[in-house]
């Protein structure tokens, strides 16, 4: 299957600070990116859809001066998480899809971030 | 908008037994996949299924598309089968989760 390599694994940072996700399709170009987060013990919660050369589409709730989404080119999309709090503290994952045949969607390793 | 709802929410069961796990989703979803959540958060893909069956070693899986339900067949569960199961359904440019189904294989 296809690879979607998310960078880093995990990150601790000061309170205050921005912490940028990168989240790139190795062997595929994805004209669409899916970005979550995650809550232990819970599910995949969609954060925003990116797609590229345009401004991501964010769901409810979320705060789009906050989570900064860029889809520069066709196999990078990152996320930036600015001025991070520590209730930011959470696992964010990311998602592109195949859309060769069938869509398929394929998930990053996912990033572990905490704000101290 | 786009609902997709899994169940049970707990499994526990002993190693051998055979395990059903169900999906059910809205009419504004037109495909739909199974992931497996390994204790590390990587989701692995498991099925891509909008319709009919498919079936990888014991692993295989149903969707019943006229009907909005997919169901998730593991025959003679193992202790490695243990973690968390979901279903994503996608439409309207958007890949939306279950809320996931805890499978624990005791041995």
């Amino acid at each position: 299957g296809a690879v979607v390599s998310q960078h880093p694994s995990w990150v601790i940072c000061k309170s205050g600070t921005s912490v940028k996700i990168e989240c790139r399709s190795l062997d595929f170009q994805a004209t669409t990116m899916f970005w979550y987060r995650q809550f232990p013990k819970q599910s995949l919660m969609l954060m925003a859809t990116s797609n590229e050369g345009s401004k991501a589409t964010y769901e409810q709730g979320v705060e789009k001066d906050k989570f900064l989404i860029n889809h520069a080119s066709l196999t990078l999309s990152t996320l930036t998480v600015t001025s991070a709090h520590p209730e930011d503290s959470s696992f964010y994952i990311c998602s592109a899809t195949d859309h060769r045949a069938p869509p398929v969607a394929f998930f990053g390793q996912g990033t572990r971030l905490t704000v101290v | 908008g786009i609902q997709v709802e899994q169940s049970p929410p707990d499994l526990i069961l002993q190693e051998g037994a055979n395990s059903t796990l169900r999906c059910n989703f809205s009419d504004s979803v037109n495909n739909l996949q199974w992931f497996h959540q390994n204790p590390w958060g990587q989701l692995i893909n498991l099925f891509y299924i909008p319709s009919g069956t498919k079936q990888n070693g014991r692993l295989s899986a149903t969707t019943v598309a006229t009907e909005r339900y997919s169901l998730l067949y593991i025959s003679s569960s193992q202790t490695t089968d243990s973690g968390v199961y979901f279903c994503a359904g996608i439409g309207a440019q958007k890949l939306v989760f279950g809320q996931g189904t805890r499978l624990t294989i005791n041995p």
